[in-house]
């Protein structure tokens, strides 16, 4: 079945590593995006990717980096610079940018010690 | 102000019961989505509406775009219904997500 895969669902690391959250998604689609989940808040995007070897920032990029090499990929890292890193983080995809099939993983939560 | 509102923020009742979940937006949109997460994390999307009704199952979402107004109804209420339900705009290509409603539906 399609879908996207999101791994690890938990990761912990130490304060001042980067991190990198995997997605995977084989649904075909060309839009893929990043969001941060934090208690008693909406979702944030963090970043958006329209097509292979393009991405933008969403409303809370700092501290984050992405990558989109592949349709299928589109990996997250999470680096020294964000304040704040502890949170629950979300992957998605649509046929295209704001387009149908909005799909979800089922996210991996990260803790910094 | 958030653009997009839920209420209630949370909301527990009995097995059976009819459940209506709010949600009003500010802006100009092109579709509204329910989606609905489980305590694992994952989300899944429930209705995609940009007019009038939909009806799956003993889910029914609702939206007024006059007023900018959707709810989300559930009918005979289950506990496997139990979960938050989040309401998402699409608007400029984007998705603007409410903080959600935690439903709590005991036997």
């Amino acid at each position: 079945d399609g879908g996207i895969t999101q791994s690890p669902k938990y990761l912990f690391r130490k304060e001042g590593q980067n991190v990198t959250l995997s997605c995977e998604q084989n649904l075909n689609h060309d839009a893929m995006y990043w969001y941060r989940q934090d208690p008693g808040q909406g979702l944030r995007l963090i970043y958006y990717s329209q097509i292979v070897n393009d991405f933008q920032k969403g409303d809370i990029a700092e501290g984050y980096s992405v990558s989109r090499e592949k349709k299928e990929s589109f990996p997250l890292t999470v680096t020294s610079a964000q304040k704040n890193p502890t949170a629950f983080y979300l992957c998605a995809s649509s046929t295209t940018l704001g387009g149908y099939g909005y799909t979800f993983g089922s996210g991996t939560r990260l803790t910094v010690v | 102000k958030n653009e997009v509102e839920q209420s209630p923020q949370n909301l527990t009742a009995q097995e059976g019961e009819f459940i209506t979940i709010n949600c009003s937006y500010s802006v100009g949109i092109s579709a509204l989505h329910w989606l609905q997460q489980h305590p694992g994390g994952g989300i899944v999307s429930l209705f995609m509406l940009s007019s009038g009704k939909k009806k799956h199952g003993r889910l029914i979402a609702t939206i007024n775009i006059q007023e900018k107004h959707s709810s989300l109804h559930i009918t005979a209420s289950h506990p496997r219904d139990s979960a938050v339900y989040i309401c998402a705009v699409l608007g400029a290509q984007k998705l603007v997500f409410g903080q959600g409603t935690r439903l709590t539906i005991n036997p």
